[in-house]
């Protein structure tokens, strides 16, 4: 059962336009969301995360939108730039032992110069 | 500032072989770790992960085992590999907090 849900698996954007990367999620229970860049044979970069008690959390060129009546989070980067290009994970946590991150499959974010 | 290493970087070892990856956090105390791995293509998939010295939990039963006999070490290991253990091995550690940081990764490609 894919907890976390990553359906695009790739998005080509024009530079300087924005990127918006979605994410579903099937487990109530989760409380925390986070947002992953990783580029090949490198290990993930933590990007920006957000709490079940907010919808919108911004840090820069990045924002991320939580919709908890729909089980849905959006990464949404502005302006996109080529550098952005790398495959984007979203995971989600809940309360328990060593809060275990459940991650979605990954999509690879193209950003056409 | 915390920093995460791994070692081999990448790693080629038959069938049947032994094996052992190891991952270090410098810059924190008692941090979780955990130990994932990518197959080709697909996501991250949570193997074990570790709260303090010698407990270790496990997410996916398999041909894998780990160990942590130090507070900052975690050890991946395998008695015999199979062609199905080979993808992209990650450490990460955690404190207080949810979000992980990641180490750089091993390559292992089991032939």
């Amino acid at each position: 059962d894919q907890q976390v849900k990553q359906n695009s698996p790739s998005l080509s954007v024009q530079e300087g336009r924005i990127s918006i990367l979605n994410c579903d999620y099937t487990n109530s229970m989760f409380d925390y969301f986070l947002w992953y860049k990783k580029y090949p044979a490198e290990g993930p970069t933590f990007l920006i995360s957000i709490s079940s008690i907010k919808d919108k959390n911004e840090d820069g060129r990045f924002t991320v939108f939580l919709n908890k009546s729909a089980k849905h989070l959006s990464l949404h980067i502005v302006p996109s730039q080529p550098g952005d290009s790398a495959v984007y994970f979203c995971a989600a946590t809940r309360r328990g032992s060593a809060r275990q991150l459940t991650f979605g499959s990954g999509t690879q974010l193209t950003v056409l110069p | 500032s915390q920093t995460i290493h791994q070692w081999p970087a990448t790693l080629v070892q038959p069938v049947g072989s032994p094996l052992s990856l190891e991952c270090t956090v410098e810059g924190t105390s008692n941090p979780n770790l955990y130990w994932y791995r990518q197959a080709a293509g697909r996501g991250l998939q949570l193997l074990f992960y570790s709260v303090g010295i010698g407990q270790i939990s496990s997410e996916v039963p398999q041909n894998l085992s780990a160990s942590r006999p130090q507070d900052r070490q975690f050890i991946l290991s395998s008695k015999k590999l199979l062609l199905s253990d080979s993808g992209f091995y990650l450490c990460a550690w955690s404190v207080s907090t949810s979000t992980q940081y990641f180490g750089p990764g091993t390559r292992l490609t089991v032939l």
